[in-house]
């Protein structure tokens, strides 16, 4: 059973530039939640996607959007890099419904904004 | 100040010791209460999770809620150089799917 995948590892960008960062949920999931997370601190949750549509979102820019896939995949999408958003994101994907806090986290993407 | 307060270490024990691991909340609100354990350079992994107030025992690791006083703990019983790892704490306000609020994390070393 494959967990939860990421892709790319790791991507280097440069100020200004956008960035696509893509998530496969774990088998039988069909909700996708997307978190930063700098360094040596916790994930901060950025939005989460079920049924295609934006279910809830964090106190994240606009920059930020996504998109969520008949198949449960999900892209992040973000736009205008700064500095600042150098960090590991994190995909986790959930069953909506009972024990739906339950979430599963990927391996992340480090980005690194130069 | 953060929702979720947590001690960032680093902690340093030897091996076979009982580690000590909490957190401490402002909302109320929070109902679901889960610990992860993050490797460096990987994802969290989700370890125990717990409904409201009381404990919770699995294997060597024990999980403690106490609603009233906000405060939430994880015990690591005969710890193994293997926990070394960052432990953070997150919490939900339902089972609906809603986001998770994270500690900072813990780093823990087990020293051989």
């Amino acid at each position: 059973d494959a967990g939860v995948t990421q892709s790319p590892t790791h991507l280097i960008k440069t100020r200004g530039q956008q960035v696509t960062l893509r998530c496969s949920p774990k088998s039988g999931h069909d909700t996708v939640s997307w978190y930063q997370q700098a360094l040596g601190q916790g994930p901060q949750f950025i939005f989460q996607y079920y049924e295609e549509e934006e279910r809830q979102r964090g106190n994240f820019p606009d920059r930020f959007s996504g998109h969520q896939f008949p198949n449960y995949s999900s892209e992040l999408n973000v736009n205008a890099l700064l500095l600042g958003d150098s960090a590991l994101y994190l995909c986790a994907s959930s069953f909506f419904g009972v024990n739906s806090y339950e979430q599963y986290f990927g391996p992340g993407t480090r980005l690194t904004v130069t | 100040q953060k929702e979720v307060e947590q001690d960032p270490g680093p902690l340093s024990v030897p091996e076979g010791a009982i580690v000590s691991l909490n957190c401490t909340y402002s909302n109320s609100a929070f109902q679901y209460f889960m610990w992860y354990r993050q490797y460096s350079r990987k994802g969290p992994e989700l370890l125990m999770y717990t409904y409201s107030s009381g404990n919770k025992e699995d294997g060597r690791f024990t999980a403690q809620v106490d609603k009233s006083s906000k405060y939430i703990s994880l015990f690591i019983r005969d710890s193994q150089p293997s926990d070394s790892a960052t432990y953070l704490c997150a919490m939900s306000v339902d089972n609906a799917g809603n986001m998770l609020t994270f500690g900072g994390g813990t780093r823990l070393m087990v020293k051989p």
